[in-house]
């Protein structure tokens, strides 16, 4: 399974974008990059996936390198209710189940 | 509200005692995984159903089973509790188009907070 690197913590100020980066060095062609967030202990929130291409929806943006080893997600404007820990990761490719692996993820504090 | 419910939201039981945890998946979902986040562990994978049949297993402890039936809800039947089984139960369901070589999000739901003493 594709290991993900993420810094442990970080800050970033109300209405700022916040950047957060991913180090998947091992993905495989077929792997997905998916980034779930998790707000205190609720149930992990779907953010956005991709492949390739960088992909944005309501939530973000994702930012995948060329050689698809490490990715950035943009939260644009960031708010407090964004405060949470957010998770990178490579989706199992889909003959082993799917699960998804959690890492410590990167919790990000968003500051007024 | 991501469609996918559990209940109970809270249990407190005693070690030794067997408890059952419930969900429901979102409307038209197939598959059903089951997570553990405890606190020194982290969020870690247990077992996966698809339209009522195992489909994948993670960590899963011998204590532990679950099943998925007809009306593709599944229940986490966890025995003989010890206090290490404290933590957050999740469940989270997805289409599951794997077969077609799509993607396939999976969506939790809240969880369930067993406390064991």
């Amino acid at each position: 399974d594709a290991k993900t690197t993420q810094p442990p913590s970080m800050d970033c100020a109300e209405g700022r974008a916040a950047n957060l980066p991913c180090n998947h060095s091992t993905i495989s062609g077929n792997e997905y990059v998916y980034w779930y967030r998790q707000i205190h202990s609720q149930g992990p929130q779907y953010i956005i996936h991709g492949l390739k291409n960088n992909e944005t929806n309501e939530m973000a943006s994702l930012i995948i390198t060329e050689d698809r080893k490490s990715s950035t997600l943009i939260l644009p404007h960031a708010t407090l209710r964004d405060t949470a820990v957010y998770y990178c990761i490579v989706r199992v490719s889909a003959n082993q189940g799917g699960k998804l692996i959690f890492g410590q993820g990167t919790e990000l504090s968003v500051k007024p | 509200d991501s469609g996918v419910t559990q209940t109970p939201k809270h249990l407190i039981t005693a070690t030794g005692q067997r408890v059952t945890l419930r969900c429901s998946p979102r409307s038209g979902d197939l598959s059903v995984y089951w997570y553990q986040q405890s606190l020194d562990q982290g969020l870690q994978f247990l077992i996966q159903y698809y339209n009522g049949e195992e489909r994948a297993k993670g960590n899963i402890l011998e204590r532990f089973s679950a099943q998925q039936f007809p009306d593709l809800h599944s229940e986490l039947n966890l025995s003989s509790l010890e206090l290490g089984d404290s933590a957050l139960y999740f469940c989270a369901s997805s289409v599951s188009l794997d077969a077609l070589g799509g993607t396939d999000t999976q969506y939790f739901g809240p969880g369930t907070r067993l406390t064991v003493l």
